[in-house]
């Protein structure tokens, strides 16, 4: 099992649209989540923290179920401009380590206008 | 912007060559963690270095080395380049181990 799995996407939506994101992890010992995103050809940038009890950062809201070790996005009317891709990452490798993040694969989101 | 530079942007290399990469960490942080990001996929951990002492590390071969300075400025070497070794080269730093990580532009890799 892979240590952090999203979605494969791609997800096409028209503006407006809502969308949800869904990754889980294998470490049940896992601390932090956060969800990045990244632009073509540049660096993921932080886009949310993820916290036991959810939360929300306008348009976005995050959750986590450590039952389930599961974590998603929803983007509500989305804009244009939140084209990129998607990357769900866990703080806490394998043996608990809490040094590096793991990255899902991540998921590419394209808005149409 | 994020505050964390990375030097080159852009580097061609033959393969069996080596390479040096460098980053400055943002102000005030004292960790700096290094990733590779191939085509079409999720950066991968490479190592991490915690107050010039390297504080973990992935599944990379030692001939993927680091150092950390003083200033927490930190570089990224890698000896006999293979051509699977071109990808984008990400830096991130943090507060400390285990907080929130800021990544820098990368240093995009070609090893022909």
């Amino acid at each position: 099992r892979k240590e952090v799995e999203q979605d494969p996407g791609p997800f096409n939506v028209p503006e407006g649209a809502t969308v949800a994101f869904n990754c889980t992890y294998s470490n049940s010992a896992s601390q932090s989540f956060f969800w990045y995103r990244q632009d073509c050809r540049k660096e993921p940038k932080l886009l949310m923290s993820v916290y036991s009890s959810g939360n929300e950062d306008g348009r976005f809201t995050a959750q986590l179920n450590r039952a389930s070790q599961y974590i998603s996005l929803l983007i509500r009317d989305s804009k244009l401009s939140d084209s990129a891709t998607y990357l769900c990452v866990v703080n806490g490798g394998s043996g608990g380590s809490n040094y590096k993040l793991t990255f899902g694969k991540g998921t590419l989101l394209t808005v149409n206008p | 912007e994020t505050g964390v530079t990375q030097s080159p942007t852009h580097l061609i290399k033959t393969r069996g060559q080596q390479v040096t990469l460098r980053c400055s960490s943002q102000s005030g942080h004292n960790t700096v963690s290094w990733y590779q990001q191939a085509l079409g996929q999720g950066p991968q951990f490479i190592f991490q270095y915690y107050r010039e002492e390297e504080n973990g590390r992935g599944n990379f071969p030692p001939r993927f080395s680091g150092l950390q300075f003083p200033n927490y400025s930190s570089e990224l070497n890698v000896n006999a380049l293979e051509l699977d070794d071109s990808a984008l080269y990400l830096c991130a730093s943090s507060f400390w181990t285990g907080f929130e990580q800021y990544f820098g532009p990368g240093t995009r890799l070609t090893v022909t």
